[in-house]
């Protein structure tokens, strides 16, 4: 079945401590987000690949990174930088970067630092 | 810049009830879409439906129906005779650009129907 796989669906950090959170994709979309939800607010964009080995930075960029090596693949890399990383993570993909068509979810990854 | 404005925080309706969820946008560009998305206890959001900004025809769907009025800037999600599986958070977005770059979305509406 195609779709996107986020993993892992928890993760537990401490203080101090990089963590990546995974998405896989076998849609053959070239586009590919990454969304931060706190209790009660929307989706906010963190970063977006509309092609291999190229991404842009979004609202909430700070205190993350990623990398796009593979069309299917857009890890997360969350760092000791971003001071309040407790939050549920949508990774999304969509056909292409154009705007007329509907974003693909994940299942997310809870993250939770302790 | 782009926005969109959920403005109820949480509904709670009776098994059966109608019930609306409103959607207001903003944005420069001329050509825009508007979708929503339900998300269920389980986290992954579900895509419902996509509106283009040239096209205002209402649209239904089940128990699912679609008022777009551009003069209002609104797109706002009515579900009829709801049901308890109705109950998640709706969100609505904008999508905009060129390429697609800028997908907003609201804060989302928590809907709980009560049996």
């Amino acid at each position: 079945d195609g779709g996107i796989t986020q993993s892992p669906k928890y993760l537990f950090r401490k203080e101090g401590q990089n963590v990546t959170l995974s998405c896989e994709q076998n849609l053959n979309h070239d586009a590919m987000y990454w969304y931060r939800q706190d209790p009660g607010q929307g989706l906010r964009l963190i970063y977006y690949s509309q092609i291999v080995n190229d991404f842009q930075k979004g609202d909430i960029a700070e205190g993350y990174s990623v990398s796009r090596e593979k069309k299917e693949s857009f890890p997360l890399t969350v760092t000791s930088a971003q001071k309040n990383p407790t939050a549920f993570y949508l990774c999304a993909s969509r056909i292409s970067g154009t705007p007329n068509t509907e974003a693909f979810f994940g299942q997310g990854t809870r993250l939770t630092v302790v | 810049a782009q926005k969109v404005t959920q403005a109820q925080t949480e509904i709670s309706v009776v098994e059966k009830e109608d019930v609306t969820l409103d959607c207001v946008y903003e944005t420069r560009d001329t050509t825009y879409y508007l979708f929503w998305y339900k998300q269920p206890p389980s986290g992954e959001l579900v895509f419902l439906i996509r509106r283009n900004s040239f096209d205002e025809q209402n649209e239904i769907s089940g128990r699912y129906s679609w008022n777009f009025q551009k003069s209002t800037s609104s797109f706002n999600f009515t579900i009829t005779a709801s049901q308890v599986v109705d109950s998640a958070v709706y969100f609505c977005a904008l999508s905009e650009g060129h390429y697609g770059q800028n997908f907003v979305f609201g804060p989302g509406t928590r809907l709980s129907v009560l049996p």
